[in-house]
């Protein structure tokens, strides 16, 4: 069975900063996805940045990249120049090429981020 | 409608009671899931639907729990005799089609207590 772990319950930093958060996962299968998703305190889950396991550039979306690392099992998310709307929980998830569209998560980053 | 829409917004019942939560996901997508939030964790697969039909069950913890979908379009997440440990935020999302690089777009969710 695949999991998601990540290792880090809460981290801040300052605004304009740049933080990285840490995901790992672990799985058999070749062909899958990788997600970065965030959940304010509205609780609505707005997807950040995904990434194809097939596709070894890194996937970037403005200020937000990952770090694919496919031989160690780690997806790590940066995110540069911080801003205050940042603050959020942020969860890793899995997805396989052969269960539905299910997704597997770990249980979250709580993201601070201070003036 | 513009995004997925879930009901109610906040539930509070009895133990013992039946609870029954409404997913209304976005129009012309055919593949529908809920995922349950315990307190402080990452989110728990329960069910999904590919059209009206409900491929993978697997997740729903007990015989308390069902889900349907009518006319490819809402679902209804049942809970009968609800306990304590069914306390959560129940999230639904929807998607274009069962694929890999289709998004998930959540709902709000529903924040259901159980006293």
């Amino acid at each position: 069975a695949q999991t998601v772990t990540q290792s880090q319950p809460e981290m801040s930093v300052q605004e304009a900063e740049t933080v990285t958060l840490s995901c790992t996962y672990d799985t058999s299968e070749n062909n899958y996805y990788l997600f970065w998703y965030k959940q304010p305190p509205s609780r609505q889950m707005i997807l950040v940045i995904r990434q194809e396991a097939y596709k070894q550039q890194n996937a970037t979306e403005n200020r937000f990249s990952v770090n694919f690392q496919k031989a160690a099992k780690s997806f790590s998310l940066k995110i540069s120049d911080s801003q205050l709307g940042d603050t959020a929980m942020y969860f890793c998830a899995f997805m396989s090429g052969n269960q539905g569209g299910k997704l597997i998560f770990g249980q979250g980053t709580e993201l601070s981020v201070k003036p | 409608g513009a995004g997925v829409s879930q009901s109610p917004s906040n539930k509070v019942t009895e133990k013992g009671k039946d609870v029954e939560l409404r997913c209304d996901p976005i129009s012309g997508h055919t593949a529908l899931y809920w995922y349950r939030q315990s307190l402080g964790q990452g989110l728990e697969f329960l069910i999904y639907f590919q059209g009206n039909s409900a491929p993978d069950k697997s997740g729903l913890p007990s015989d308390r729990f069902s889900a349907e979908r009518t006319g490819g379009s809402v679902s209804t997440l049942t809970i009968q005799r609800t306990q304590q440990e069914d306390s959560a935020v129940y999230l639904c999302a929807s998607s274009l089609a069962i694929a890999m690089n289709t998004e998930a777009f959540f709902g709000q969710g529903t924040r259901l207590t159980v006293v």
